[in-house]
């Protein structure tokens, strides 16, 4: 069974400063896919940023990146330049690899973003 | 195309009533999902469908909740006897084959059972 673990139930940055958000994860796949999903107060979740397990290079998206630990099973998003816009509840979730599975998320990190 | 639509936004019943949601996804996308969320938690996964076949459900899909999804397009969600604790944001998304992009996700039914 997957899990997905975020240990910061809140974090604060100031507006145009960075933010590092951590998740871990367990999996015994070999083959599986990791996501961080944006949810602003208006509850709808927006994908964020997708990492392939099988890729090293850390993703990038904009002001968005990821450190992926793939030994250490940590999947950690950088958020650079914050703003405002940026405050919302960040969900990390895997999927594993192949064409069944479904998304497994964390319990979410509040960020709230001042001005 | 919108996105993923769902309705109604809000529902509020009494305890014992049924309920049924409707989720609409995008066209393209032949795999639709329902999850639930509770306030403070990430979103669990109820069931997927892959067009109008049911590939899995969780165990936390009691008896008392069914899915359908009779011509692989929109969704529907019930839930009878609706108990207090079901009280949640029950979340819809769609994507498309294999789901490894992602998912879409709608803006959610929030249930109140009172």
């Amino acid at each position: 069974a997957q899990t997905v673990t975020q240990s910061q139930p809140e974090m604060s940055v100031q507006e145009a400063e960075t933010v590092t958000l951590s998740c871990t994860y367990d999996t015994s796949e070999s083959d599986y896919y990791l996501f961080w999903y944006k949810q602003p107060p208006s509850r709808q979740m927006i994908l964020v940023i997708r990492q392939e397990a099988y890729k090293q290079q850390n993703a990038t998206e904009n002001r968005f990146s990821v450190n992926f630990q793939k030994a250490a099973k940590s999947f950690s998003l950088k958020i650079s330049d914050s703003q405002l816009g940026d405050a919302a509840m960040y969900f990390c979730a895997s999927r594993r690899g192949g064409s069944q599975g479904n998304l497994i998320f964390g319990k979410g990190t509040k960020l709230s973003v001042k001005p | 195309d919108t996105g993923v639509s769902q309705d109604p936004r809000h529902k509020i019943t009494k305890r014992g009533q049924n309920v049924t949601f409707r989720c609409d996804p995008i066209s393209e996308h032949n795999r639709l999902y329902w999850y639930r969320q509770t306030l403070g938690q990430g979103p669990e996964f109820l069931t997927y469908f892959q067009n109008e076949a049911q590939l899995e459900k969780s165990r936390l899909l009691s008896d008392r909740f069914s899915a359908e999804r009779p011509k692989g397009s929109f969704s529907t969600l019930e839930i009878q006897r609706t108990e207090q604790g079901d009280s949640a944001m029950y979340l819809c998304a769609s994507s498309l084959p294999g789901g490894s992009y992602g998912y879409t996700f709608g803006s959610g039914t929030r249930l109140t059972v009172v």
